[in-house]
This record gives structure tokens, C-alpha cells and sequence, in this order.
């Protein structure tokens, strides 16, 4: 139980153009959902909180409007990296947390941005 | 705002015991947790302790005492697939609907050798 996935695994786009990753609990329902940015050899920084049926709130110094979160549905997220730069290129990972395994945290296998 | 160190790099043999510890500054706090990432990986959850004390899974334990703002992650009988970045977490806020944020450090890169 507690499976996260993330789709798609990787991508390779050009710059300019907006990627959407998809993030799904797929064997329970989570209300909130957790973004992280990784880049190589550093630490997991949160972007945002995404709560479903509302806005998601943005960490200081992360651009709303450049990465938008969408939270339609208890088991599914989404994050679009709009007009995307060389600068974006990281390991976007998504995370849900599960009330009855004492609210820990369980990451999805993370996507693997490029911008050229 | 919120801080944790941890040792950058620990190299250990094969079978062996190896501490890694974790203190942190934070503004709030509900518990710390420890996630074991391989390299190209999501992370996975290993520990996690809310109150003082040990807790203990299989090969892995760990240990908090929230008066010194510390807690380390013990790996016991070390196989050469421990070889992984180890995270400790803080859950420093409460996210609403039974769920908390995670503040990273930096990580420990564990290297088993034979």
C-alpha cells in the first residue's frame, strides 16, 4: 500500500515550452500532496502544498505563476513548469502523506526534467 | 526558519555499524524523520520518532531527544546495498487534513565498502 507515482519519468523539452508531470496515489486517497525540487548531489527543497479542491501554497521564492499546481482530484496532482528554461532542469519529485500510517510522508520515483 | 546538519559523507565496511546524526533548528516541531535515498531514486521512509527515545526497525534504529534538538540514524550489520543518501527530516508545521510539511537536511552520502 502507499504507492506514488509520477509520470513522466523523464523529459527532455525545449526552451519555452511547458511540461506537465503528473503525480497519483494510486491504492489510497490524499488530500494533500507535497512538490519537491531536487538538484544533483543537493538536498529536497518544498515548492509547494497542494490541498484538493484549493489553491496550493507556494514556499517562499517559488514563482506560482511559472509552476503551476493543480490538485483536481484526492488522487491526483499536477504540476506544469510553464515556459520552461535551462535553469529548470532538476528531479521534480511528488509526495502524499497517509494519515493511517501515521501521517509519514511517501514519494513518488521522481521525474527527471532537461531543458535545452 | 528551519536548519539541519548532518554529516556530508560517512564511509563504513561491511557488516559493521554505522551513527549517523542529525541536529536541527526549527521553528516548530512534530517529529523527525529519516529517508533513505539511492542515487537516480525517490526516497523512501525508513524511521520516524515523535517522542525521546529509541526506535527500532530490523537493521535500522533510530533515536530522538528533543531537549538537545538531536537525533541519529543506527545501521546495523551493513550490506553493500546501504550504500545510499540518508536524509533526516523535520516535520516543523502542520499542513492541514492530517498532514505535515517536511523540512530536508542536507544528507549523508553512505559509502559500504568490502
Amino acid at each position: 500500500g502507499a504507492v506514488v507515482s509520477q509520470h513522466p519519468s523523464w523529459v527532455i523539452c525545449k526552451s519555452g515550452t511547458s511540461v506537465k508531470i503528473e503525480c497519483r496515489s494510486l491504492d489510497f486517497q490524499a488530500t494533500t500532496m507535497f512538490w519537491y525540487r531536487q538538484f544533483p548531489k543537493q538536498s529536497l527543497m518544498l515548492m509547494a502544498t497542494s490541498n484538493e479542491g484549493s489553491k496550493a501554497t507556494y514556499e517562499q521564492g517559488v514563482e506560482k505563476d511559472k509552476f503551476l499546481i493543480n490538485h483536481a482530484s484526492l488522487t491526483l496532482s499536477t504540476l506544469t513548469v510553464t515556459s520552461a528554461h535551462p535553469e529548470d532542469s532538476s528531479f521534480y519529485i511528488c509526495s502524499a502523506s497517509v494519515t493511517v500510517r501515521g501521517n509519514e510522508q511517501f514519494f513518488g520515483p521522481g521525474t527527471r526534467l532537461t531543458v535545452l | 526558519g528551519q536548519s539541519l546538519e548532518q554529516p556530508s559523507e560517512v564511509t563504513a565496511v561491511e557488516g559493521a555499524i554505522v551513527q549517523i546524526n542529525c541536529t536541527y533548528q526549527t521553528s516548530g516541531f512534530y517529529g523527525l524523520s529519516w529517508y533513505q535515498q539511492h542515487d537516480g531514486g525517490a526516497p523512501t521512509f525508513l524511521s520516524y520518532n515523535a517522542l525521546d527515545g529509541l526506535e527500532e526497525t530490523g537493521r535500522f534504529s533510530s533515536f530522538l531527544s528533543r531537549s538537545d534538538s538531536y537525533g541519529y540514524l543506527l545501521l546495523q550489520e551493513l550490506q553493500m546495498k546501504d550504500s545510499a543518501s540518508y536524509f533526516c527530516a523535520v516535520k516543523p508545521s502542520y499542513s492541514g487534513a492530517g498532514s505535515y510539511q517536511l523540512t530536508f537536511g542536507k544528507g549523508t552520502k553512505l559509502s559500504v565498502i568490502p
